[in-house]
């Protein structure tokens, strides 16, 4: 089945440390993106790529990087830079191109607590 | 820019009851509108999109929504609640160029028996 997978479901960190959080998916989407979703905040862009070896900021890129080396797959890193890291983060792919805007298909989600 | 308002933060219903979840945007050019839904500890999933194609879209699980251009809105509804619709709902607007949709604050409906 084609999907996207997010690992690990939960991940505990201790204040200080990078942390990647991994998104792959086998839909052949060229768009990845990340969000970030707090309790009554919705969903927050972190960062999106539309294809290979680029990426863009969104709107709270700070303290968190990434990289798109394979079309598959859109890694986050959590850096300590990050002043409040503890939430529930998204990762999400959609096609490219044409009139309307996709669909975007999520993964099921990483919750990071950082203690 | 684009914006979404999702009024009620929470929305509670007996079940067989009418659900409404209102979503009014706000777009500088023709919008794409979305819903999407969200069980615990998932992510969320495409109840249905306006294209233009049509105001009145139906969606899964007996869902549907109209959009109206004059009241900027596109109010999700579902005649008939049932315990399994008890989710955290989400509306996005996107267009005018760019496919990235912007989301609102998202609506928990909880459904009572």
């Amino acid at each position: 089945d084609g999907g996207i997978t997010q690992s690990p479901k939960y991940l505990f960190r201790k204040e200080g440390q990078n942390v990647t959080l991994s998104c792959e998916q086998n839909l052949n989407h060229d768009a990845m993106y990340w969000y970030r979703q707090d309790p009554g905040q919705g969903l927050r862009l972190i960062y999106y790529s539309q294809i290979v070896n680029d990426f863009q900021k969104g709107d709270i890129a700070e303290g968190y990087s990434v990289s798109r080396e394979k079309k598959e797959s859109f890694p986050l890193t959590v850096t300590s830079a990050q002043k409040n890291p503890t939430a529930f983060y998204l990762c999400a792919s959609s096609p490219t191109g044409g009139a309307i805007p996709n669909t975007q298909y999520f993964g099921p989600g990483t919750r990071l607590t950082v203690l | 820019a684009q914006s979404v308002t999702q009024l009620g933060s929470h929305v509670s219903v007996s079940e067989g009851a009418l659900v409404l979840l209102r979503c009014n945007y706000s777009s500088s050019v023709p919008p794409y509108l979305f819903w999407y839904v969200q069980y615990p500890n998932q992510g969320l999933q495409l109840l249905l999109k306006y294209t233009s194609a049509a105001t009145l879209v139906k969606g899964i699980n007996g869902f549907e929504a109209e959009f109206k251009k004059s009241e900027t809105s596109f109010h999700l509804t579902k005649p008939s609640a049932h315990m399994s619709d008890a989710a955290e709902y989400f509306c996005a607007v996107s267009g005018g160029g760019s496919y990235i949709p912007t989301f609102g604050r998202g609506t928990s409906l909880i459904v009572h028996p």
